[in-house]
C-alpha cells in the first residue's frame, strides 16, 4: 500500500527554466509535508515543509504547494540551476493518527541541463 | 556531533551472518526513524521510535529484522542471517519534540551481503 507516490521517476530541465516536481497521497490524515533532496551518496537533506493548515509556502527559489481536496502536492523550484540536479523525494505524516510517521515516495530524479 | 551519525558508513558481510547497524541521533531529538534504500528504490519505512511509545515496527520486512534504542538516544538495527535482498543503504533520521519538524538524516550504512 504506497501511501505516498510520486508518479515520475525522472524529470529533466533547462536550467533557468521552472522545475515542477509532483506528488499524490491517498490518506486523509496526512497534516504534515516535507520535501527533501539527496544526492548520491549522501543521506536526505531537508527543503521545505507544508501544514495541512495552509496551502503554499515559500523559500527562495523553492515553493510548495498542497491541494488537500486532490491529495496532491507539488515543488515548484524556479529557477532551476545545474546544481538541483538531484533526487527529489516528499514524505508525509499525521501528526495524531500515526504519530508522526514519516512515509516517502519513491523519488523523482530531476537533471537541470546548463 | 552536530547531526545523525551512523556507523559503519559500509559494511560487506556473508550470506548468513548477523550484521549491526549503529545510529546516533541528534542530542535531544525523541524520534527516531530507520529506512531502507534498495537499488533504484524509495526509501522503505522499517521502525520509528518515539520517546518512551512502544516503537512502530510495522515497516520490518521479516523477523530476521529487530531494532532497539537504549535510554531514548543510540539505536541499533540488527539483521539475523543476512540475505542478498538485504543489500541496501539503510538510513537513520531523527526528529525533535512535536511532529510538525523536519527529519535529519545520517549518511547511511552501505550494507552488502554477498
Amino acid at each position: 500500500d504506497q501511501q505516498v507516490k510520486q508518479n515520475s521517476p525522472s524529470l529533466s530541465v533547462q536550467e533557468g527554466r521552472i522545475s515542477i516536481l509532483n506528488c499524490d497521497y491517498t490518506n486523509s490524515m496526512f497534516d504534515y509535508f516535507l520535501w527533501y533532496k539527496k544526492y548520491p551518496a549522501e543521506g536526505p537533506t531537508f527543503l521545505i515543509s507544508i501544514s495541512s493548515i495552509k496551502d503554499k509556502n515559500e523559500d527562495g527559489r523553492f515553493t510548495v504547494f498542497l491541494n488537500k481536496s486532490a491529495k496532491h502536492l507539488s515543488l515548484h523550484i524556479v529557477p532551476s540551476q545545474p546544481g538541483d540536479s538531484a533526487v527529489y523525494f516528499c514524505a508525509a505524516s499525521a501528526t495524531y493518527n500515526q504519530g508522526g510517521k514519516l512515509i516517502f515516495g519513491q523519488g523523482t530524479e530531476l537533471s537541470v541541463k546548463p | 556531533g552536530a547531526g545523525v551519525s551512523q556507523s559503519p558508513s559500509n559494511k560487506v558481510t556473508e550470506k548468513g551472518k548477523d550484521v549491526e547497524l549503529r545510529c546516533d541521533p541528534i542530542s535531544g531529538h525523541t524520534a527516531l526513524y530507520w529506512y531502507r534504500q534498495s537499488l533504484g528504490q524509495g526509501l522503505e519505512f522499517l521502525i520509528y521510535f518515539q520517546g518512551n511509545s512502544a516503537p512502530d515496527k510495522s515497516g520490518l520486512p521479516s523477523d530476521r529484522f529487530s531494532a532497539e534504542r537504549t535510554g531514548g538516544s543510540v539505536s541499533t538495527l540488527t539483521i539475523q542471517r543476512t540475505q542478498q535482498e538485504d543489500s541496501a543503504v539503510y538510513l537513520c533520521a531523527s526528529r525533535r519534540q512535536g511532529a510538525n519538524t523536519e527529519a535529519f538524516f545520517g549518511q547511511g550504512t552501505r550494507l552488502t551481503v554477498v
